[in-house]
């Protein structure tokens, strides 16, 4: 199976501030990377797929990056609504594996 | 608008099965696989397997094999989960979630609480 490293667990951040979220494949997947969000007793929210395509909706300061192994989750201007998990998934291969989330919680 | 809306909220002893549905609306049925995805209590998130609705043919988590059978009724646009053999480790969130294939889950259900225990 694909493994899916995410970084970092957790994270403080105030408004306004630039976060940044990494994932690393244990091998090369292409560009087949999702990122979602999740909050407290919701489902999860697909903000970004295969890598850098923003979800139709989702807003513009949230965007992706990366390919082969390594991929980045942005947000560019931390709003008090994005608080929450953030998960990577990767589809290249079966079984899609995620990563182990990183809880975001505004200062 | 699309729609995935799954059974409500169970309870089983250790040993005992249970079947989540997941009812779709809002698109055609049969061009999208239905993934299930659950997440234990303050846990990350897990694949379990997929059904095609179009040949019916699922595929599961290797974890999952000889455990969980998924099947589906077009005419109804429902996709079942059945877990067998509980224990208190598959207390967990059920969520269903919809693929087309080669892409990621686009539309989740709204999750299904199981809960194992004596």
């Amino acid at each position: 199976d694909i493994q899916m490293t995410q970084s970092p667990s957790s994270l403080s951040a105030s408004v306004g501030d630039r976060v940044t979220i990494t994932c690393r494949a244990s091998q090369g997947i292409g560009n087949a990377v999702a990122w979602y969000q999740q909050t407290p007793g919701k489902a999860p929210k697909r903000l970004i797929y295969d890598a850098f395509h923003l979800q139709s909706g989702v807003p513009s300061r949230f965007s992706g990056s990366g390919s082969g192994t390594e991929f980045t989750l942005t947000i560019s201007s931390l709003q008090p609504e994005d608080f929450g998990t953030y998960y990577c998934l990767q589809h290249n291969a079966n079984p899609p594996t995620f990563g182990q989330g990183t809880k975001l919680e505004i200062k | 608008q699309v729609q995935l809306v799954q059974s409500g909220a169970e309870v089983r002893e250790p040993g005992a099965s249970v079947k989540v549905s997941c009812k779709a609306s809002g698109y055609t049925f049969t061009i999208y696989d239905i993934n299930w995805v659950r997440q234990a209590p303050g846990q990350g998130l897990e694949w379990m397997g997929w059904m095609d609705p179009k040949s019916g043919n699922p595929g599961y988590s290797q974890k999952f094999q000889g455990r969980v059978t998924m099947t589906r009724d077009n005419a109804i646009s429902t996709v079942y989960m059945e877990l067998s053999s509980l224990s208190s480790e598959d207390t967990a969130v059920y969520y269903c979630a919809r693929v087309l294939s080669g892409s990621s889950f686009d539309y989740w259900g709204q999750g299904t609480l199981v809960t194992v225990s004596s």
